[in-house]
């Protein structure tokens, strides 16, 4: 298996810019995670989903922050518009249910 | 009370020496552990799973103390390459993980 595969690696954008983080799970997997990770707040949960529906949203920032996965290998994760605040590094990770696996992250500059 | 307290570090350890990381978590519903390592600017990854009193792979050895509310991770004959941070997580019921900040370690040759 490939692991969890997330695009892009990195990403730099401007302030106000839409940004689309994407994220193809662990096949077979049935829960998928988004977290942030910055220096000062650590690894934080933003939503996840269990069977492609959406369990827990509470760790999204805000309405600029949206996620979706539209079939079980497939999800993604919107900034609209982005902010420089916004700049961090953005984990996918998928289990079933227990072991989670993460991929290699999206390093999200927001200038 | 923090969810999940790990000495911050960094430690500092001779290679080939074995080495000790404690972890205590609060949520006492808490049935699934795991040990992460986190190497500098890469993503998690799965170290050990712990459900029961302990497991052991290789150079590793984690053990749980249900009535502590405490775990451990031991690392024997340790490597350049155990370098990282590692993160003890355990997990609530609806199959999140609780993530603390983790423990810094740095093998010296």
């Amino acid at each position: 298996d490939a692991g969890v595969i997330q695009s892009p690696r990195h990403e730099v954008t401007e302030m106000g810019q839409e940004v689309t983080l994407r994220c193809k799970p662990i096949s077979g997997h049935d829960y998928l995670f988004w977290y942030r990770q910055t220096m000062m707040r650590g690894l934080e949960l933003l939503i996840y989903f269990n069977n492609n529906v959406p369990i827990d949203d509470s760790g999204m920032p805000e309405d600029r922050f949206s996620a979706k996965m539209p079939n079980a290998s497939f999800s993604t994760l919107k900034i609209q518009p982005s902010e420089p605040r916004d700049s961090a590094v953005y984990f996918c990770a998928s289990a079933g249910p227990r072991e989670q696996y993460f991929g290699p992250g999206t390093r999200l500059t927001v200038t | 009370r923090k969810e999940v307290e790990q000495d911050p570090g960094p430690f500092n350890v001779p290679e080939g020496a074995t080495v000790a990381f404690n972890c205590t978590y609060s949520n006492s519903a808490s049935q699934s552990f795991f040990w992460y390592r986190q190497d500098c600017r890469k993503e998690p990854k799965l170290l050990m799973s712990v459900y029961s009193s302990g497991n052991e792979d290789g150079r590793f050895t984690a053990q749980l103390n249900r009535a502590s509310q405490y775990i451990s991770l031991l690392i024997r004959d340790s490597k350049l390459s155990d370098s990282a941070t590692y993160l003890c997580v355990p997990m609530d019921s609806n199959y999140q993980l609780i993530w603390g900040a983790g423990t810094k370690l740095i093998i010296k040759p």
